[in-house]
C-alpha cells in the first residue's frame, strides 16, 4: 500500500501557466514534506520543502500548500516555464527521522511552449 | 565540490555476475542512501546508513548488500544479479531531510 500517492502520472501545462502538482499521504506521522525534481538522464535534485508546523512555503515561482486534515500537499509553479517540463517526486519524513522517507511515483510534468 | 558521486555509470551484467556500486559524498554527510528507480514505482530504498561503519535495511533490501567502511563513500554489492534488479539505481546523501543524488547507474541485467 502505497504511503505516498501522486495520483497523475502526467501532467501537460501552457507556457506562462500555472501548474499544480498533487500529492497525497496516508500516514498521519509524516512531519516533514519535501518535492524533488528531476531531468533525464539525472539524479533528483530537492526543489523545496515544507514542515507540519507551516501551511505555505514559498521559493521564487515555487509555492508548496500543505492541507495536514486532508493530508494532501500540492506544488504551485507560477509561471510555468519550458525548463520546469521534468519529473516531479513528492517525498514526506517522519519527525526527525532522516532515514525514513518515503517518495511518491512522481508526475512526469511538459511546459509547451 | 564533487557533491555525489557514482561509478559505474552503466552496466550490463549476466544472470548469476556479481558487480559493486561505489558511492562517494564530499559533503561530510553522515546519512547515505541507495535507491532503485523504476518505472511506475518512484524511488525505493535498498540500503541506508546513518553513519561510518552502520548500515540498514530499506524497503527492498533483497539480494543487496552493503558497506560503509569510510564515511565518504557507501558500496552496494550484487552478489548474484537477477533480470529483476535490471534498474536505475541512485546514491544519496543527507545531512537531515535534504537529500542530495548521484547521477545514477543504469544497471541491465541479461
Amino acid at each position: 500500500d502505497q504511503q505516498v500517492k501522486q495520483n497523475s502520472p502526467s501532467l501537460s501545462v501552457q507556457e506562462g501557466r500555472i501548474s499544480i502538482l498533487n500529492c497525497d499521504y496516508t500516514n498521519s506521522m509524516f512531519d516533514y514534506f519535501l518535492w524533488y525534481k528531476k531531468y533525464p538522464a539525472e539524479g533528483p535534485t530537492f526543489l523545496i520543502s515544507i514542515s507540519s508546523i507551516k501551511d505555505k512555503n514559498e521559493d521564487g515561482r515555487f509555492t508548496v500548500f500543505l492541507n495536514k486534515s486532508a493530508k494532501h500537499l500540492s506544488l504551485h509553479i507560477v509561471p510555468s516555464q519550458p525548463g520546469d517540463s521534468a519529473v516531479y517526486f513528492c517525498a514526506a519524513n517522519p519527525k526527525t527521522s532522516y532515514d525514513k522517507v518515503i517518495f511518491g511515483p512522481g508526475t512526469s510534468l511538459s511546459v509547451i511552449p | 565540490n564533487a557533491g555525489v558521486t557514482q561509478t559505474p555509470k552503466f552496466r550490463v551484467l549476466k544472470t548469476g555476475q556479481s558487480m559493486t556500486l561505489l558511492c562517494a559524498q564530499d559533503m561530510n554527510h553522515e546519512y547515505m542512501y541507495w535507491y532503485r528507480q523504476d518505472p511506475g514505482m518512484g524511488l525505493r530504498l535498498i540500503h541506508y546508513s546513518v553513519g561510518e561503519g552502520t548500515t540498514a535495511k530499506g524497503e527492498v533490501p533483497d539480494g543487496y548488500n552493503v558497506s560503509r567502511l569510510k564515511k565518504q563513500n557507501f558500496l552496494l554489492g550484487l552478489e548474484s544479479a537477477a533480470p529483476s534488479q535490471t534498474s536505475v539505481y541512485f546514491c544519496a546523501s543527507s545531512l537531515r531531510y535534504e537529500q542530495y543524488f548521484g547521477p545514477g547507474t543504469r544497471l541491465t541485467v541479461t
